[in-house]
């Protein structure tokens, strides 16, 4: 039931790009992107409704197919801020308020 | 300044021994949520408060954890005769206005 992230981990040098996937079993009202460096909270980056657009961030951007249950965050021209672990949170389409199901997670790091 | 306050953030007791954490959102939300996390997972969903009333409770509750928000602003989680297994982050979160999650900064309890 947990959304599964890919890659689990990845390395990149400043300057490259990135992309992180989330896939879900259920059919979702949104999907949530998270960033977490190490011993800190999660700090929001995104949320994504269900209707497949497609939001922007800066170099961050993130889609989600409604069809496929599939999310993707895009990470380009990666900065050392970047660092960090990516989860995918995702709240099913149940008609109610529910609570955020994390991802397993992606670890990124950025390297000079 | 993340916009919910935690208190402590560190614990540590002894195997047995019961212990009270405390989340203070900074402003006045509806909705409040408890999450674990351990180290390399994604936060897990504990319970929910919409106002004074506690909503769902994740099967990870057992009988040993209790949560309040006796006035539908602050929260405690409690956890009694603790063990091992109960070491982890506990983080709380509101609800922001951009649709997604603002996290505390958690209380890491270190059971021995």
């Amino acid at each position: 039931q947990q959304p599964v992230q890919s890659p689990q981990a990845v390395i990149l040098r400043e300057g490259e790009d990135a992309v992180i996937n989330c896939s879900s079993s259920k059919a979702l009202y949104s999907v949530h992107w998270y960033r977490q460096k190490h011993g800190e909270a999660p700090v929001f980056l995104m949320i994504l409704l269900k209707g497949g657009e497609q939001k922007g961030h800066e170099k961050i951007s993130a889609s989600f197919n409604e069809k496929k249950q599939q999310s993707s965050l895009y990470l380009t021209a990666s900065q050392l801020s970047y660092s960090g672990t990516y989860f995918c949170g995702t709240v099913p389409d149940t008609g109610t308020a529910s609570k955020l199901t994390f991802g397993t997670g992606t670890r990124l790091q950025v390297t000079l | 300044d993340t916009g919910v306050s935690q208190d402590p953030r560190h614990k540590i007791t002894k195997r047995g021994q019961n212990v009270t954490f405390r989340c203070d959102p900074i402003s006045e939300h509806n909705r409040l949520y408890w999450y674990r996390q351990t180290l390399g997972q994604g936060p897990e969903f504990l319970t929910y408060f919409q106002n004074e009333a506690q909503l769902e409770k994740s099967r990870l509750l057992s009988d040993r954890f209790s949560a309040e928000r006796p006035k539908g602003s602050f929260s405690t989680l409690e956890i009694q005769r603790t063990e091992q297994g109960d070491s982890a982050m506990y983080l709380c979160a509101t609800p922001d206005r951009d649709g997604g999650y603002t996290f505390g900064s958690g209380t890491r309890l270190t059971v021995v």
